[in-house]
């Protein structure tokens, strides 16, 4: 079985634009869950999307935004873009309550 | 909401050595807890959870972890340390949204590098 794959693995940008992530969750997978990374921060949670409709949301600014396609596919944009948005921006897919994550790669981002 | 405690960010253990990694967690409900580990340049890999079924929890790699209520721990341990498990751990509890039903936000501790040396 496939696991969770993202892409692009490397983005640099710089501030004031905008990126777009993506993210494929296991097959069979409705839950998908972004992180950001960062070494001052830690993981911290952006939100989750479970059949197309967002959850949970974390205490990040409305610049961070997610949707979730029919197929579970699920995408995050972060529009202006700052310095202290660099980071590994993890995607995870479950099967919801109790199970596991299952996590991605991740995406760094590098804003410049 | 639910949070973790994660005891020392950096752990150095010989080669062979016993690995004790510690977790605490605060919960006002049973929690749904989990181990992780991340190489370089990577994303988390699942060590082990813990779901309520049992209280000694055995993993990948050797690693096994006790869910202990009294104390509100959930302790990381494997027996001998191998050079291949250099990596940063964290553990995490699943932190129920009960308006939406959701459980798909995890709460991580800040991390524990382990070095292993020869």
């Amino acid at each position: 079985k496939a696991g969770v794959t993202q892409t692009p693995r490397y983005l640099i940008k710089t501030r004031g634009q905008q990126v777009t992530l993506s993210c494929s969750p296991i097959s069979g997978h409705r839950s998908v869950s972004w992180y950001q990374q960062t070494p001052g921060q830690g993981l911290q949670f952006l939100f989750e999307y479970f059949s197309e409709t967002q959850r949970n949301k974390g205490n990040f600014p409305g610049r961070f935004s997610g949707r979730q396609f029919s197929n579970s596919r699920s995408e995050m944009n972060v529009s202006t873009l700052e310095l202290g948005d660099s980071a590994l921006y993890l995607c995870a897919s479950s099967l919801g309550r109790e199970n596991e994550q299952f996590f991605g790669p991740g995406t760094r981002l590098t804003v410049l | 909401a639910q949070s973790v405690t994660q005891l020392g960010s950096h752990v150095s253990v010989s080669e062979g050595a016993l690995v004790l990694l510690r977790c605490n967690y605060s919960s006002s409900v049973p929690p749904y807890l989990f181990w992780y580990v991340q190489y370089p340049n990577q994303g988390l890999q699942l060590l082990l959870k813990y779901t309520s079924a049992a209280t000694l929890v055995k993993g990948i790699n050797g690693f096994e972890a006790e869910f202990k209520k009294s104390e509100t721990s959930f302790h990381l341990t494997k027996p001998s340390a191998h050079m291949s498990d250099a990596a940063e751990y964290f553990c995490a509890v699943s932190d129920q949204d009960v308006t939406t039903d959701s459980w798909g936000k995890l709460q991580f501790g800040a991390g524990t590098q382990v070095v292993v040396t020869p």
